[in-house]
C-alpha cells in the first residue's frame, strides 16, 4: 500500500460544483502539503500545513482551501470548481525530524497525483 | 520574477552525453536545495539534496552558488533511463520569515535521451 494516498485519482466535475480532494498519510510526517501541475509550469504550491494547527497559504491558495484533520491526513477543497482548476493536484509530507532541525525539511514524499478536470 | 527558475529544455541528447541543468532562485534567505525527478504522469521523487560544497551520486553532480544564487545537475554518460523532468526546489522561509519549510518548484527542465 502506498504511503501517502489520494482520493479520487480522477474526477470529471462541473463549473460551480463543490469538490474535495483527500490525502491521507501513513509515514506519520509532521508537514503536509498540497501542489497543483500544469503542462509547463512546474508544481505550484497551494497550502502546506506544519502541524495540526499551522497551516498557510502558498503560492496560489485563492479559490481552494484546506483541513487538517489529523496529523495523518490534509484534505483540499475546492468550494466553486472553475475551469482553470483543471490539473494534476498532488499531497505531499516531510518529517522535520530527520531534516537537521525546524529550518531545514526532509525529503518530500507525493502522493500519485488526483487529476481534476472542471467542465 | 518567479522565486525559481529554470531552463524549460526540452534538452535532446544521445546516449553517453554529459548535460547540465541550472535553476536560479531569488530568495536569498532559502536554505536548502534539492532536484526531484518526475516521469511522465507519476509524481515527483528526490533525486539528490544540493549541499554547499557540491555533492556526486553516481553519474550525478549536483553544485551550489550562493553568492549567485543558483544551482546546477550535471549528468555524465546520459542514459535512456535518464529521460524525465527534472525539477530544482528550494526551501525558502514562509511568511513573516520566522520558519522554513515552503518548498518552491521550478517549471521543470525536460530531458529526452535518446539512442
Amino acid at each position: 500500500d502506498a504511503d501517502v494516498t489520494q482520493t479520487p485519482r480522477n474526477r470529471i466535475t462541473k463549473t460551480g460544483k463543490r469538490i474535495m480532494l483527500e490525502c491521507s498519510q501513513t509515514k506519520g510526517h509532521d508537514r503536509m502539503y498540497w501542489y497543483r501541475q500544469d503542462p509547463g509550469l512546474g508544481l505550484q504550491l497551494i497550502y502546506y500545513s506544519f502541524d495540526v494547527k499551522d497551516i498557510n497559504k502558498g503560492e496560489i491558495s485563492d479559490g481552494y482551501s484546506v483541513s487538517r484533520q489529523a496529523q495523518a491526513k490534509f484534505s483540499l477543497s475546492l468550494e466553486s470548481a472553475i475551469p482553470n482548476q483543471t490539473a494534476l493536484y498532488f499531497c505531499a509530507t516531510s518529517d522535520t525530524r530527520y531534516a537537521g532541525g525546524p529550518s531545514n525539511t526532509g525529503e518530500l514524499f507525493f502522493g500519485e497525483g488526483s487529476r481534476l478536470t472542471v467542465l | 520574477r518567479k522565486e525559481v527558475e529554470q531552463d524549460p529544455g526540452p534538452f535532446n541528447v544521445p546516449e553517453g552525453a554529459t548535460v547540465a541543468f541550472n535553476c536560479t532562485y531569488s530568495n536569498s534567505a532559502s536554505q536548502s536545495f534539492f532536484w526531484y525527478r518526475q516521469d511522465c504522469r507519476k509524481e515527483p521523487k528526490l533525486l539528490m539534496s544540493v549541499y554547499s560544497s557540491g555533492n556526486e551520486d553516481g553519474r550525478f553532480t549536483a553544485q551550489l552558488n550562493r553568492a549567485s544564487q543558483y544551482i546546477s545537475l550535471l549528468i555524465r554518460d546520459s542514459k535512456l533511463s535518464d529521460s524525465a523532468t527534472y525539477l530544482c526546489v528550494v526551501n525558502s522561509p514562509s511568511a513573516g520569515g520566522t520558519s522554513y519549510g515552503k518548498l518552491t518548484f521550478g517549471q521543470g527542465t525536460i530531458l529526452t535521451v535518446h539512442p
